[in-house]
């Protein structure tokens, strides 16, 4: 089955940083990658995907790239703010509404 | 839009009682729903897949009898946990996949399961 790793699991970085997350997925098949932001207490809330036929993929300050060949897929988050802080998983999944494998999170600090 | 709901966002219950969490989408026909479980710092877990109409299709490890799923209809699904003991205290937290061919899933609030 797929396997979804996820680096850093944690991350720290300050007011207006920048902050990268790394995934990486076994199963060549996989074609649909969200990312998700769980706050606590609370379900994942999607903020952003990308599919397999789209190299990046861009809303406001975050961003989300994909290299097939190499399969990993990375979230990026610009000017970050302390509203930002949260844990964050990465997921990969086939076809419509499929199961996803998540990654183990990633417990994200913006200090102010 | 995309909205899911679960009822309730907590219960506490005895060891050997039973504890039912409903899942709904609220906003559109869920033709798939899923269920994961969440321990203390750790990443979602997939329990189950249930599609409307037909049994439920557990992960590895998860005991049918004990999980019991039903998706009556294309807006609700319930998660049943039967004869709780006190190892089942977790975060249950459903899904929901549109009827529309998006892949997109709509995660409910979760439900904090507390067995005593």
């Amino acid at each position: 089955g797929e396997n979804v790793e996820q680096h850093p699991s944690t991350l720290s970085v300050q007011e207006g940083d920048s902050a990268v997350i790394k995934c990486t997925y076994s199963d060549s098949a996989s074609n649909y990658f969200p990312w998700y932001k769980q706050e606590l207490g609370k379900g994942p809330q999607l903020i952003i995907d990308i599919r397999s036929n789209v190299g990046e993929k861009k809303d406001q300050r975050i961003a989300v790239t994909l290299n097939k060949t190499a399969k990993h897929f990375s979230l990026h988050i610009t000017e970050t703010q302390p509203e930002d802080s949260a844990v964050y998983f990465c997921a990969a999944s086939f076809a419509n509404a499929g199961k996803s494998t998540f990654g183990d999170g990633t417990t994200l600090t913006v200090k102010p | 839009g995309a909205v899911v709901s679960q009822h309730p966002s907590r219960v506490i219950c005895k060891s050997g009682t039973s504890v039912k969490i409903e899942c709904r989408s609220l906003d559109f026909q869920a033709t798939t729903m899923f269920w994961y479980r969440q321990f203390p710092k750790q990443s979602l877990m997939l329990m189950a897949t249930s599609n409307e109409g037909s049994k439920a299709t557990y992960e590895q490890g998860v005991e049918k009898d004990k999980f019991l799923i039903n998706h009556a209809s294309l807006t609700l699904s319930t998660l049943t946990v039967t004869s709780a003991h006190p190892e089942d205290s977790s975060f249950y937290i459903c899904s929901a996949g549109g009827t529309d061919g998006s892949y997109e899933q709509y995660f409910g609030p979760g439900t904090r399961l507390t067995v005593t």
